[in-house]
């Protein structure tokens, strides 16, 4: 049973475009909800994370949206740059422990110039 | 500052055959998780040690194990290797298990059965 879905699989976007990534989770008991960015031959990089708390987060070119209701969140990535092509995984915790995450089944980013 | 290493980068194996890998967490964090990533899916949890101790096991089977030492080192071993055992297997350290912040990666061992 798959706790985090996520989609699209796959997204091209145009350099200064807007890249939008959806999950969704099921455990209610989820309360951390990061975002990982990872290139090829490298580990996961955390992006950035929400708390079920607040229902947006921004850091730069990148925003959470977070809707508790519809147990839904998403990774908006502002003015798309070619070095932003990666594969992006949103994941989910309880007791905020990221050490214990489930992780959705990515997506992989290009960004054309 | 060091991140988390881990090691072997890359090893082939056969099936039956017996693997271990290892993997040291940032100086400081006392958490380390281990996790399968096969190719074109997320990180899979398999474990995570806090002060030694075992403080989370995903759907694994007992083919799995893993232990932390007293540097709060780690080392996965799998036996009776499966062609399926195939993935890139990372490790991960946060300072503990509640409020942990971020989450960091190595860059994984790529694991091979043939």
């Amino acid at each position: 049973q798959q706790q985090v879905k996520q989609s699209p699989q796959s997204l091209i976007v145009q350099k200064g475009g807007i890249s939008i990534i959806n999950c969704a989770y099921e455990n209610t008991a989820f309360d951390y909800f990061p975002w990982y960015q990872q290139f090829p031959g490298k580990g996961p990089a955390l992006l950035i994370a929400i708390r079920p708390d607040v229902s947006e987060k921004k850091e730069g070119r990148f925003t959470i949206s977070f809707n508790k209701s519809a147990k839904q969140f998403s990774l908006h990535i502002m003015d798309s740059q070619p070095g932003d092509s990666a594969t992006y995984f949103c994941a989910a915790s309880i007791d905020t422990n990221a050490g214990k995450s489930t992780f959705g089944d990515g997506t992989t980013l290009t960004v054309k110039p | 500052d060091a991140g988390v290493t881990q090691s072997p980068t890359h090893l082939i194996k056969t099936r039956g055959q017996q693997v271990t890998l290892r993997c040291s967490p940032i100086s400081g964090h006392k958490s380390v998780s281990w996790y399968q990533q096969v190719l074109g899916q997320g990180p899979q949890f398999i474990f995570q040690y806090y002060e030694k101790e075992e403080r989370g096991r995903g759907n694994f089977p007992d083919r799995f194990s893993a232990r932390q030492f007293p540097n709060y080192s780690s080392e996965l071993n799998v036996n009776a290797l499966l062609l399926g055992d195939s993935a890139l297997y990372l490790c991960a350290s946060s300072p503990g298990t509640q409020n942990t912040g971020e989450l960091f990666f190595g860059e994984g061992s790529r694991l091979t059965v043939l």
